[in-house]
């Protein structure tokens, strides 16, 4: 069955510390991948999305994501968090161009400790 | 950039009434809008896709006669709960799409929904 795993529930690191946030996906061809965050309060903001082409991807404050394709993954990563990015993390995909609907992973939820 | 509202951001209603949850895009014009509801710490599920004039299309397991979705116009699409009961109290989040550019949605902030 098509699928994205979000392996880690809940992960605690501290401020300046790296980041990588897991994301796996089930699916026959490499569908279209996306990261958002959701804030308390604030709609979910795209962090980064992938299509094709460089498989590591820049996006917005600070973070990349890296696709593997033999792995069947799309890692968020950082290399120094700030508190400001404590919040709830989702992996998204879109099986194919055309098909537009999303398939959100469980989730990730980031906690900064000072 | 995009911005989507979504009004209220929450509501608190008796069993047995109806609540209208409102989705806009406030500057761009969006033809597709999506809803999602989220219960408590877990993921978004698609509950269905709201195309302008005409009906929306629902997921599979979605009932289309308890969440009643209308987009009116290109820039407000709603989402009416009818005869709501506690187990229908969750967060429900609309996204909309630009024209042209079906590969990034917006979403709003969220409608928290408790059905007494």
């Amino acid at each position: 069955a098509q699928s994205v795993t979000q392996p880690d529930i809940h992960i605690t690191v501290s401020e300046g510390a790296s980041l990588e946030l897991r994301c796996n996906y089930s699916y026959g061809a490499t569908p279209y991948l996306f990261w958002y965050v959701q804030s308390p309060g604030q709609g979910l903001q795209l962090l980064l999305k992938y299509f094709s082409g460089d498989t590591l991807v820049q996006g917005i404050k600070g973070f990349e994501a890296e696709f593997k394709r033999s792995q069947s993954s799309f890692n968020l990563r950082k290399p120094s968090v700030h508190w400001s990015d404590a919040a709830e993390y989702f992996c998204a995909v879109v099986p194919n161009f055309g098909n537009e609907k999303l398939t959100f992973g469980t989730g990730t939820r980031l906690t900064i400790i000072p | 950039g995009a911005v989507v509202s979504q009004h209220p951001s929450w509501v608190i209603c008796k069993s047995g009434t109806s609540v209208k949850i409102e989705c806009r895009s406030l500057d761009f014009q969006a033809t597709t809008m999506f809803w999602y509801r989220q219960f408590p710490k877990q993921s978004l599920m698609l509950m269905a896709t709201s195309n302008e004039g005409s009906k929306a299309t629902y997921e599979q397991g979605v009932e289309k006669d308890k969440f009643l979705i209308n987009h009116a116009s290109l820039t407000l699409s709603t989402l009416t709960v009818t005869s709501a009961h506690p187990e229908d109290s969750s967060f429900y989040i609309c996204s909309a799409q630009r024209p042209g550019a079906t590969d990034t949605q917006y979403f709003g902030p969220g409608t928290r929904l408790t059905v007494l």
